[in-house]
């Protein structure tokens, strides 16, 4: 039974290049959620995705962020022009179903760092 | 969803109980109590939860006061594996918006 899985584990970047980060939810379940962690501080949330819907992106940067859950295939967290404070831990999670937060798996997270 | 208080940082013999404490004063009648922690550089991992009633699993217990304006994680026998930030976590679960609001949480040793 696999858990969530997220790929690459580890990206470096130049600044202004663009960052793609991939999530695979648990098999079965069909919300995404998508956390940012910067350096010695807790995990920001930044998007709740359904299948292709975007349900709550209100912790998510207005610009060169963006997030999409296609019916088919993982769901991918983008961002463009990257800059060095884009540099951070990015996690994802899924749950089944929207109604029982407990049952929130997170994935091992994609480091991301900017030179 | 009601802000929590956490110490920043524990200290725990091991194999002794490490008792992790929580203030959530503003918590709501329809807000649960969720505790997960975050070994170093891994996502974090869902311990337990509750409503006010204190709970148990095979990971850990969850004592809420009765007024529920704090409650306690217990990890029976800590390990050196119990060595993490544990996230104290208070929100209502409803059907939509289900994200959490992590704090900076407590980050418990244990020391062997």
């Amino acid at each position: 039974n696999a858990g969530v899985m997220q790929n690459p584990r580890h990206l470096v970047r130049r600044r202004g290049q663009e960052a793609r980060l991939r999530c695979s939810p648990v098999k079965g379940h069909s919300h995404v959620y998508w956390y940012r962690q910067l350096p010695e501080e807790g995990l920001k949330f930044m998007v709740y995705l359904q299948k292709e819907n975007i349900i709550d992106e209100s912790g998510m940067p207005k610009e060169r962020f963006s997030a999409e859950f296609p019916k088919e295939g993982p769901s991918i967290l983008r961002i463009q022009q990257v800059v060095r404070g884009d540099s951070a831990a990015y996690f994802c999670a899924s749950s089944r179903e929207g109604g029982r937060s407990y049952e929130q798996y997170f994935g091992p997270g994609t480091r991301l760092t900017v030179t | 969803d009601a802000k929590t208080t956490q110490p920043p940082s524990m200290d725990c013999a091991e194999g002794r109980a490490a008792n992790l404490p929580c203030n959530h004063s503003t918590i709501s009648g329809n807000e649960y109590v969720y505790w997960y922690r975050q070994i170093h550089s891994q996502g974090p991992q869902y311990i337990i939860h509750g409503l006010k009633n204190n709970e148990t699993n095979e990971m850990a217990s969850l004592i809420i006061t009765e007024d529920r304006k704090s409650s306690t994680l217990i990890l029976p026998h800590a390990t050196l594996r119990d060595t993490a930030v544990y996230y104290c976590i208070v929100r209502a679960d409803l059907n939509t918006g289900n994200q959490f609001y992590f704090g900076t949480g407590t980050s418990l040793t244990v020391i062997p």
